[in-house]
């Protein structure tokens, strides 16, 4: 079955300090990969995604995301966070033209001011 | 434009009792799906539809029940309450599965089972 593994489970970073989030995914085909993002008592909202052609996506608020198919990761990335970055990030992965879209188990960032 | 809409937001039952959760969009989005969100565990889907008139089991359906009586509207349901489903429940549609479709989300349920 398809399954996706975000290993951090809680990450712990200093304002102004470099991030990166894994995300490894199972299926071998032709996928779509997102990075959604919850705030604390808010929905997820799309951070950024990838379909086809550049590997390296850039998402809103200074976010990006490397797709490396022969390691099936699709890491975010961000250089420099900010204390208003704390919040949940989940990765998710959908099989190319499926309906359904699977999710990692979320990853909680607490910035330090 | 409200997007997602779920009500109710907060609900506390007893075990055994019965609701059902309401979800509408007004983006004339195809697909909607219900997801449960727990602690360490992401989101799960439970049950699915690709359009009106039709549902699909996700990956938890056991317990719950669905329906998509109008495009607009995706109803969830739960007949038996039992404690298991103490979750936070979120509502997603999109228009399609082609490119540059991600899910809309909405605000959740929090629904607590004592």
């Amino acid at each position: 079955a398809q399954s996706v593994s975000q290993h951090n489970h809680h990450v712990i970073l200093s304002e102004a300090a470099s991030l990166e989030l894994g995300c490894n995914y199972s299926y071998g085909g032709t996928v779509n990969l997102f990075w959604y993002v919850q705030y604390p008592g808010q929905h997820l909202q799309l951070l950024l995604k990838y379909f086809s052609g550049d590997p390296l996506v850039k998402g809103i608020k200074g976010f990006e995301a490397e797709f490396i198919k022969s390691k099936f990761s699709f890491n975010l990335r961000k250089p420099s966070v900010q204390w208003s970055d704390t919040a949940e990030y989940f990765c998710a992965v959908r099989r190319s033209s499926a309906s359904k879209i699977i999710f990692g188990s979320g990853t909680r960032l607490s910035i330090r001011p | 434009n409200a997007g997602v809409t779920q009500t109710p937001k907060f609900r506390v039952l007893k075990t055994g009792q019965s609701m059902t959760l309401l979800c509408a969009q007004d983006m004339n989005h195809e697909y909607m799906y219900w997801y449960r969100q727990d602690p360490g565990m992401g989101l799960r889907l439970i049950h699915y539809s690709v359009g009106e008139g039709t549902t699909a089991k996700g990956e938890v359906p056991d317990g719950y029940n669905v329906s998509r009586l109008k495009k607009q509207n995706f109803l969830l349901g739960l007949e038996s309450a039992a404690p298991s489903q103490t979750s936070v429940y979120f509502c997603a549609s999109s228009y399609s599965t082609g490119v540059n479709q991600p899910q809309h989300f909405g605000d959740g349920t929090r629904l607590s089972i004592l």
